[in-house]
């Protein structure tokens, strides 16, 4: 099973700041994901990520919200102006990248959690 | 569109008894069905997956799942559970072109000593 990392696992901002979450895939991956989890509901598909562009993205996904694969390795989430609702748990996912195609599932990372005061 | 409910929001169970968690879904296309696990304070972890052939799918933790295309289910199923299984279970849906995976809003499984 491949290996996601996340950093920071928590992060506090203000109201109207900006935030970036990082997630960290060990090994080679194909799609890139992001989910939220506000505390108490369901998981909610934000974006997914392939080839340095975005292939499908939620209606919560809007202006306020962008990724990015800057260095190749890194694939980050950069929400502009947070809002109080914005607090959540947000994963990261891939799909391994296995004999040069994709494949059917998702890995999920442990998370970050994102308090906005 | 896919859709997944999830019809038990909690399961209390007593240690060592069976349980089964309740999971249907919506769809006009061909799906793969997933579950995940998660623990408290913790990530989403795969349980595991249906995504063609056998209709009954063995997991990891002596969990398995069936499905059953008829009655657009995926229930899971475990013949013995322990305390340590107590955590928040997402039954999930993605079409078969898998850009997206859609989750249930999940059934939280509490075993009692």
């Amino acid at each position: 099973e491949p290996e996601v990392t996340q950093t920071p696992s928590h992060q506090v901002t203000q109201m109207g700041q900006e935030v970036i979450l990082r997630c960290v895939p060990i090994s080679n991956h194909l799609y890139f994901y992001w989910y939220r989890q506000i505390l108490g509901q369901k998981v909610e598909f934000l974006v997914s990520f392939y080839n340095n562009e975005i292939s499908e993205k939620s209606e919560i996904f809007d202006d306020q919200f962008s990724v990015e694969r800057p260095d190749g390795s890194n694939f980050t989430l950069k929400i502009r102006s947070t809002k109080l609702e914005d607090s959540a748990m947000y994963f990261c996912a891939v799909t391994p990248l296995t004999g040069g195609r994709g494949t059917d599932t998702q890995y999920f990372g442990p998370g970050t959690r994102l308090t906005v005061l | 569109a896919q859709s997944v409910t999830q019809l038990d929001s909690q399961v209390p169970v007593f240690e060592e008894a069976p349980v089964e968690l309740r999971c249907n879904y919506s769809s006009s296309v061909s799906v793969y069905l997933f579950w995940y696990v998660q623990y408290p304070n913790q990530g989403l972890q795969l349980l595991l997956k249906y995504l063609s052939g056998s209709t009954l799918v063995k997991g990891i933790n002596g969990f398995e799942a069936e499905f059953n295309k008829s009655q657009t289910s995926f229930h899971l199923r475990k013949p013995s559970v322990h305390i340590s299984d107590t955590a928040e279970y997402f039954c999930a849906v993605s079409d078969t072109g898998g850009f997206k995976t859609i989750f249930g809003a999940g059934t939280r499984l509490f075993v009692k000593a």
